[in-house]
């Protein structure tokens, strides 16, 4: 299975400050995700980001809040941008181990990091 | 657009019972099917992943289900212990290859000696 690791785990920010979330990957993905889990909510899409091209957003998310990076296949980075309380949550990276990908990941799986938890104050 | 929903939305079992949580959507044509667990404040575990082909797939007490027809999966869990204690997440992958995800909101289960 692929293995995702995010940094940090968790901050405490002010609000109207910037942080930048970092995802990990053993493997050579195509696809990686970034999502938002709000408190007591279900996960939520929050883009798509693929190597060599501009992050595709979900409606109700757009590139100057959540800017994204994809620099090469095993990494990519989540900035959460003059940010307020309610952006307090769970931020997850996510990835598809579909086929074509390196070793480790098996096809059609999702596979998830340990999340960043975000608090803003 | 394909919406899932998971009942019950939360349980509460004293353990060694065996436990059926439900998953259902409403597109049948689905890619696969996921079940996750998901601990208090931590990311996601994959459980069990059903191909839009497959009926069930099992690993340890876990089995999984999948009724393309009638759009149910179910997640059987056979002899429940406090460690199971978890939300549990049903995800669908619609037919596409564009693999947006739609997630259930989740049962959260607790398992108490």
């Amino acid at each position: 299975s692929a293995v995702i690791s995010q940094k940090p785990s968790r901050d405490i920010c002010q609000r109207g400050t910037s942080l930048t979330i970092q995802c990990q990957v053993d493997s050579q993905v195509t696809m990686m995700f970034w999502y938002r889990q709000q408190p007591g909510q279900s996960l939520t899409l929050i883009a798509t980001a693929n190597q060599g091209s501009e992050a595709t957003y979900e409606s109700g998310f757009v590139i100057d809040k959540f800017p994204i990076s994809r620099p090469n296949l095993t990494f990519s980075t989540l900035t959460v941008s003059n940010m307020s309380p309610e952006d307090s949550s769970i931020y997850l990276c996510s990835v598809e181990g579909g086929t074509g990908e390196t070793s480790g990941a098996h096809a059609d799986t999702q596979y998830f990091g340990p999340g960043t938890r975000l608090t803003v104050l | 657009k394909q919406e899932v929903t998971q009942i019950p939305a939360a349980l509460s079992v004293p353990e060694g019972e065996n436990l059926v949580l439900n998953c259902s959507f409403t597109d049948s044509a689905i890619y696969n099917l996921q079940w996750f667990r998901q601990d208090p404040g931590k990311g996601l575990t994959s459980l069990l992943l059903i191909q839009s082909s497959q009926r069930e797939q099992t690993s340890g007490r876990l089995n999984a289900s999948l009724d393309k027809s009638s759009g149910r999966s179910t997640l059987y869990i056979a002899a429940s212990q406090p460690g199971d204690s978890a939300t549990y997440l049903c995800v669908v992958n619609i037919v596409g290859g564009s693999y947006i995800p739609t997630f259930g909101r989740g049962t959260s289960l607790i398992v108490h000696p």
